[in-house]
């Protein structure tokens, strides 16, 4: 069964510490995994997927087939990471499996 | 500049009174789906179009329609809505459905209330 698991509901943190919001899926085949994000009062919006190797606000996630996970990592916290975050992992069509959310909390 | 809109926000009916939510699009997309997401858990796909194709998925209740007029537009479309059916309910758009290069882009949701 294809699924995504985000283990922490609240991941609260000082600002200039490390981030680490983790993800797991299952997926059998070659997965596609994304980073959403929702902050205070907008809408959904994709941070960052896998295929890109990218650093989109600071954060970047690496892809471990073996361990199944794509972790969400920041070195340094600001408050305005403060946000819903959201792993996804497309089923075809681009059809998105979220998990069910970290809510981060980026405290001064 | 908003590019996909849905409307009314916020949506109050009866338990088993019909109710239509609606999403637009300005970004000419081909592909449009509903998500719902009930508090504190993952937006979960009811189902999305494919230019005029449609694609149920496999648990979502006979209870949930859409309609896919033209491009810009889809509805869902709620026959005997129940308790259980309050949630937000998302709209997202995407341009070919190709995960590795297309962005789903949002709606800012309708959250539906059930008397």
């Amino acid at each position: 069964a294809q699924r995504v698991t985000q283990p922490e509901k609240l991941l609260s943190v000082f600002k200039g510490a490390p981030v680490e919001l983790k993800c797991n899926y299952s997926y059998s085949g070659s997965p596609e995994l994304f980073w959403y994000v929702q902050y205070s009062r907008q809408r959904l919006q994709l941070l960052l997927r896998h295929i890109s190797r990218e650093s989109i606000k600071g954060f970047t996630a690496d892809l471990n087939k073996g361990e199944t996970s794509f972790h969400l990592k920041k070195p340094f916290a600001q408050e305005e990471d403060s946000a819903m975050y959201y792993c996804a992992l497309s089923g075809g069509y681009n059809k998105l499996i979220f998990g069910a959310g970290t809510r981060l909390a980026v405290h001064p | 500049d908003a590019m996909v809109i849905q409307n009314p926000r916020y949506q109050v009916t009866q338990f088993g009174k019909p109710v239509t939510l609606s999403c637009s699009q300005t970004l000419n997309h081909n592909v449009m789906y509903w998500y719902q997401q009930k508090s504190s858990q993952a937006p979960k796909l009811l189902f999305h179009y494919y230019d005029k194709d449609f694609n149920n998925e496999a648990d979502t209740p006979d209870n949930f329609q859409s309609r896919r007029p033209n491009t810009s537009f889809c509805f869902l479309d709620i026959r005997s809505p129940g308790l259980g059916d309050a949630a937000m309910y998302l709209c997202a758009t995407s341009s070919q459905g190709t995960a590795s290069t297309d962005t789903q882009y949002f709606g800012p949701g309708t959250r539906l209330t059930v008397l």
